[in-house]
């Protein structure tokens, strides 16, 4: 079964900051989706960025990056120029590839502070 | 805009009453998912249907039953409500294969007293 594992529970970065938050997955199988989604306090999950397995280029969006480690099953999200608004719990998804049934499967989530 | 809608933001239920929660998704998905999300668990899941009638048990389905008679909408049904299913429940759907993102309601938090 696949699960999906976040080790910091909580995180704090000052705002103008990098801040990275980390995931690791673990799978058999060589085609899937990682996700990173974001729920502030509003509780309004939201994608903050998305990454194809078969796709070597990291993906980006704006001030989000991740660094995907596929031999590693490694995927974290790196945030750029954090802002006040970033603040909110992180959770990274992993998807397999296809199917009409397949699930996201979560993390525990990361709690990410952004002090002014 | 696309649009997943949770019946309620807030319930509170006493204990051995039977609790609908509902959620209409208006993008025409085929597939709909209930999640329990509690803090340091991260969100579970508890049933998904993959189209009209279907469903699949989750990671944890004991004590919830699901519905779905249309498409777009799907109902999580506790025959009778405990105190341990005190928690925050998110509704989300999704269209496979074109679509791997997910779109999430804005859950409900529901309390049983």
């Amino acid at each position: 079964a696949q699960t999906v594992t976040q080790s910091q529970p909580e995180m704090s970065v000052q705002e103008a900051e990098t801040v990275t938050l980390s995931c690791t997955y673990d799978t058999s199988e060589s085609d899937y989706y990682l996700f990173w989604y974001k729920q502030p306090p509003s509780r309004q999950m939201i994608l903050v960025i998305r990454q194809e397995a078969y796709k070597q280029q990291n993906a980006t969006e704006n001030r989000f990056s991740v660094n995907f480690q596929k031999a590693a099953k490694s995927f974290s999200l790196k945030i750029s120029d954090s802002q006040l608004g970033d603040a909110a719990m992180y959770f990274c998804a992993y998807r397999r590839y296809g199917g009409a049934t397949n699930k996201l499967i979560f993390g525990t989530g990361t709690l990410l502070a952004v002090q002014p | 805009d696309v649009k997943v809608t949770q019946s309620s933001r807030y319930l509170v239920k006493r204990t051995g009453e039977k609790v609908f929660l509902e959620c209409v998704q208006d993008m025409d998905h085929e597939n709909m998912f209930w999640y329990r999300q509690d803090p340091g668990l991260g969100l579970r899941l508890i049933y998904f249907s993959y189209d009209v009638k279907m469903k699949e048990k989750g990671d944890i389905p004991e004590g919830y039953s699901v519905s779905r008679e249309k498409k777009e909408r799907f109902s999580l049904i506790l025959e009778s409500a405990s105190t341990n299913q005190t928690s925050m429940y998110l509704c989300a759907s999704s269209s496979p294969p074109k679509g791997t993102e997910a779109f999430f309601g804005q859950g409900t938090r529901l309390t049983v007293v």
